[in-house]
């Protein structure tokens, strides 16, 4: 089955840093664009990003750029989102997701997403 | 960038009614490059529509996306009980990408 598998919750203390991951399977990972989105408790859904793993260009939303960062290890299929300095308002669920279409054009919605990783920060 | 307004915040419904979910854009969107998306609490959220009018794989024809310009619609033609869950619409055609704030539709 192609997926998206995201690691498990965190809790951290606030000015901590945190790595998150989402891998791929049953699909060719480098080629399609994958995407992180942010949903904080009760909130909607925030873009953060994308990044294509095949030469790991990266388009940060306005709101996140400096403040997260995005990689990829195409060796293992899998996506990372880092903080080096976590803040209660990190405090959300973090969505990893695939745009559908294996193109270097970003332009495509989200078919497949990862389960989700939650993300606790005490401050 | 681009913002995207939804309405109505809430829709309550029955089962078998109509929905008509409504996305307007701050500026023109190509329609090539508007979505919808599914969320029910605890889950992540699923592909409805691609494109403005195009069904993801597996979505049921009760479905529908159709607009230009600014103004967007998502209908379901007759809700069914699993039908009942939060609605976006999100626009890929800037770099920066956006999500609308979301519909509710809850069982009335």
């Amino acid at each position: 089955e192609v997926q998206l598998a995201q690691s498990g919750a965190e809790i951290k203390k606030a000015g901590e840093s945190l790595r998150i991951s989402c891998q791929g399977s049953r699909y060719t990972f480098s080629t399609y664009w994958i995407a992180w989105v942010r949903q904080m408790p009760g909130k909607g859904l925030e873009w953060m990003g994308i990044i294509y793993p095949d030469d790991s260009d990266t388009r940060y939303g306005p709101s996140f750029h400096g403040q997260v960062t995005m990689s990829v290890d195409k060796s293992t299929g899998t996506a990372y989102l880092q903080w080096s300095s976590l803040r209660a308002s990190d405090t959300a669920m973090y969505f990893c997701a695939r745009l559908m279409i294996a193109s270097r054009d970003p332009y495509y919605a989200m078919d497949l997403w990862g389960q989700g990783t939650t993300v606790t920060v005490s401050s | 960038e681009i913002v995207l307004t939804q309405s109505p915040g809430t829709l309550s419904l029955s089962p078998g009614d109509r929905a008509t979910l409504s996305c307007r854009t701050s500026q023109s969107v190509s329609s090539t490059y508007l979505a919808w998306y599914q969320q029910k609490p605890g889950q992540a959220p699923r592909l409805l529509i691609y494109g403005v009018s195009s069904r993801a794989t597996g979505i049921p024809d009760r479905f529908s996306g159709s607009g230009s310009g600014t103004d967007f619609t998502l209908t379901i033609s007759r809700l069914e009980p699993e039908d009942f869950a939060v609605y976006y619409c999100q626009q890929y055609v800037s770099s920066r990408w956006t999500f609308g704030q979301g519909t509710k539709v809850e069982i009335k």
